[in-house]
C-alpha cells in the first residue's frame, strides 16, 4: 500500500540537542510539506518542497532545518534554536496536480525537556 | 492571500442527530476547499473536497459540504451523528496552482453524546 511514514512515533529528547524526524512516502508525489500541531491553534507550516534538491520555507522555519535529496525522503531537523520544540509534527505529500489533497502520515510526537 | 475560520472550537452533539461544523474562508482567487478528519495521535485523513466541479460535495462516513460563494462559506454537515464521529475536524484552503500552499483552520473538535 502507497502512503507516507513517519518514524519515531514518539520522540524524547534533552534541551539543547538537535533531533531528525524522518519522512518516507511511496506515493511518487513531488511535493512534501512538515507542519507543527499545536493545541488549538491548528497545522502550521514549517517547510515545504515542490521538488528534489529545492524546499521553502513555510510559515515558521525558525529553528528548523530540511534536506530534499531524494524524492521519496523529506526529513526535518529540529535544532536547539527552537524555542519550543514540545509539539506533534505531521509530514504530508501531494501530487502536482492542482486541486490535489494532501496526503498526511501518523505523526512525531516530540517532546523536549 | 488566503485563510479559513472555523466558528466553534468545540462542538457537542447527540447521536443521531445533524452534525453542522462551520467554515468560513477567504481566498483572491477561486479556492478548492478541503476537510480533513483527526483522530487522536494520528495525522489527517481527507473527508471530502471542493474543486468546482459541484457546489455540493459528497464525503466519506456519510459527510458532505456545500460551497457558497455568496457566502464563501464551505460548511461540513451529516444528517445523524455516530459516535464514532468523534475527533477533530479541520477546513483548509488552497489557491490555484500547483505551488499554492494549504492554510488550515484552528479546528473544531466534535463530541457525540448518548
Amino acid at each position: 500500500d502507497g502512503g507516507i511514514t513517519q518514524s519515531p512515533k514518539y520522540l524524547f529528547r534533552k534541551e539543547g540537542q538537535n533531533v531528525t524526524l524522518s519522512c518516507e512516502q511511496n506515493l511518487n508525489h513531488d511535493a512534501m510539506y512538515w507542519y507543527r500541531q499545536d493545541p488549538g491553534q491548528g497545522l502550521r507550516l514549517i517547510y515545504y518542497s515542490q521538488i528534489v534538491n529545492d524546499f521553502q520555507k513555510g510559515d515558521i522555519a525558525e529553528g528548523y532545518s530540511v534536506s530534499r535529496e531524494k524524492k521519496e525522503s523529506f526529513p526535518l531537523t529540529v535544532t536547539s534554536a527552537q524555542k519550543n520544540p514540545t509539539a506533534f509534527y505531521l509530514c504530508a505529500s501531494r501530487s502536482d496536480s492542482q486541486n490535489s489533497p494532501l496526503h498526511f502520515g501518523n505523526g512525531t510526537r516530540l517532546t523536549v525537556t | 492571500a488566503q485563510s479559513v475560520t472555523q466558528l466553534g472550537s468545540h462542538v457537542s452533539v447527540s447521536e443521531g442527530a445533524l452534525v453542522l461544523l462551520r467554515c468560513n474562508y477567504s481566498s483572491s482567487v477561486p479556492p478548492y476547499l478541503f476537510w480533513y478528519v483527526q483522530y487522536p495521535n494520528q495525522g489527517l485523513q481527507l473527508l471530502l473536497k471542493y474543486t468546482s466541479a459541484a457546489t455540493l460535495v459528497k464525503g466519506i462516513n456519510g459527510f458532505e459540504a456545500e460551497f457558497k460563494k455568496s457566502e464563501t462559506s464551505f460548511h461540513l454537515t451529516k444528517p445523524s451523528a455516530h459516535m464514532s464521529d468523534a475527533a477533530e475536524y479541520f477546513c483548509a484552503v488552497s489557491g490555484a496552482g500547483t505551488a499554492s500552499k494549504l492554510t488550515f483552520g484552528t479546528g473544531t473538535r466534535l463530541q457525540v453524546t448518548l
